[in-house]
């Protein structure tokens, strides 16, 4: 069974910008989470998304933004782009809302210059 | 909110046991979860604790005492492999999962 897919793997925009993360969980999981990994914060939560519906949300600001798709397929968005952006972006996928463990994806690696 | 604390970093030698101290001050508590990290890759599952006591997995065993906000990973017989970032993660309110920074453990000859 194939694992957590992240595309893409590195992603280099500038100030301003808007970027587009993709996340392709496992065959048959309907709940994908997304993180932020820095060094000093270690991995916060974004949000969480089940049947399509935005389940959970940190406490991010409204610049980052996601949509799953019917075939739960999820997509994350940040807009404006800020310096402080530039982090790992980490997608994980379970069976059910609510449910562990998570699988995680490799990650996508953004820097903001 | 959540409060999760774990030492920054920790060495140990090959052969050797160590054990990963995690606090936790939370409402809603709902499940403790250990992960392990390489550089460069995913975090991996490594155990859960929903109840008081000792979980064991081969090397590896997870303590966890809800009343003290208290869980520990202890990791037996160290190899080199196990030089990585231990994770320790608290699923509570809205069944969300927060995690701590991260432990990185480095195993050495």
């Amino acid at each position: 069974k194939a694992g957590v897919t992240q595309t893409p793997r590195y992603l280099i925009k500038t100030r301003g910008q808007q970027v587009t993360l993709s996340c392709s969980p496992i065959s048959g999981h309907r709940s994908v989470s997304w993180y932020q990994q820095t060094p000093g914060q270690g991995l916060q939560f974004l949000f969480e998304y089940f049947s399509e519906t935005q389940r959970n949300k940190g406490n991010f600001p409204g610049r980052f933004s996601g949509r799953q798709f019917s075939n739960s397929r999820s997509e994350m968005n940040v807009s404006t782009l800020e310096l402080g952006d530039s982090a790992l972006y980490l997608c994980a996928s379970s069976p059910l809302t609510g449910q562990s463990p998570l699988h995680f994806g490799n990650g996508t690696r953004l820097t903001v210059t | 909110g959540q409060n999760i604390d774990q030492p920054t970093e920790m060495t140990a030698t090959e052969g050797a046991i160590v054990q990963i101290n995690c606090t936790y001050q939370t409402s809603g508590f709902n499940g403790l979860f250990w992960y392990q990290q390489h550089a460069g890759e995913a975090p991996t599952f490594l155990s859960y604790n929903v109840l008081d006591g000792l979980e064991e997995k081969g090397r590896f065993s997870s303590f966890l005492s809800r009343s003290k906000g208290y869980s520990y990973l202890l990791l037996k017989e160290l190899q080199m492999k196990d030089s990585a970032s231990y994770l320790c993660a608290v699923r509570a309110g809205a069944n969300n999962l927060f995690f701590g920074t991260g432990t990185r453990l480095t195993v050495i000859p």
